[in-house]
């Protein structure tokens, strides 16, 4: 079974321009998670989805971010026209059970190292 | 939502040494999972706790759930330097949050 999928796994965008990060889940999970993490700090909680709903987008910027995980196929978060800052590790995780139910675990992929330029 | 208060920051130990580290919230959660995180790499379950008052082991890992909810704890036994790395707690409910870790090295 494999685990979570992340690709790619570095990624170099210039200023200005589009970054499309996937997440392909655990077989039988169809809840993911969207965490960016910048170097030396924790994981900050982006998007919650299950599949074909956003189910809280608390943590997403307003503007240029935007998250989807389609009937098939993998998540995707999409940074529009992309600032230095955007640069960091963004992870995704999948959990076969939404985050309220009890007995839930979630996996995390390797993650996607943005490097704007 | 809130993050996780999770300490230690940071700690320096001597291998063979034990190492305890918790997280509390002012919130109630009914899960909580602990993780590390090596340099480069995306953050590996080590132990999940479903019930208050649980206490949970995965080889020289001991982690429990505080009865109130609100609280959990990590122990590693005689540490060993592959140790080493980043420690994060989760508590799960209505959102996932996350501790802002705490960075564990072992002086060989």
């Amino acid at each position: 079974n494999a685990g979570v999928m992340q690709n790619p796994r570095h990624l170099v965008r210039r200023r200005g321009q589009e970054a499309r990060l996937r997440c392909s889940p655990m077989k039988g999970h169809s809840h993911v998670y969207w965490y960016r993490q910048l170097p030396e700090e924790g994981l900050k909680f982006m998007v919650y989805l299950q599949k074909e709903n956003i189910i809280d987008e608390s943590g997403m910027p307003k503007e240029r971010f935007s998250a989807e995980f389609p009937k098939e196929g993998p998540s995707i978060l999409r940074i529009q026209q992309v600032v230095r800052g955007d640069s960091a590790a963004y992870f995704c995780a999948s959990s076969p059970r939404a985050r309220s139910q009890t007995n839930t675990e979630a996996f995390f992929g390797q993650g996607t190292r943005l490097t704007v330029v | 939502g809130q993050q996780l208060n999770q300490s230690p920051q940071s700690m320096f130990i001597q291998e063979g040494e034990d190492v305890s580290m918790n997280c509390t919230s002012s919130s109630i959660f009914n899960t909580w999972l602990w993780y590390k995180q090596d340099p480069g790499e995306g953050p590996v379950l080590l132990i999940a706790l479903y019930k208050a008052g649980e206490l949970t082991s995965n080889g020289r890992l001991t982690a429990q759930f505080g009865i109130t909810r609100k609280d959990s704890f990590l122990n590693i036994s005689a540490s060993i330097p592959s140790d080493v790395g980043i420690y994060f707690c989760a508590g799960l409910f209505n959102d996932m949050r996350f501790g802002a870790g705490t960075r564990l090295t072992v002086k060989p």
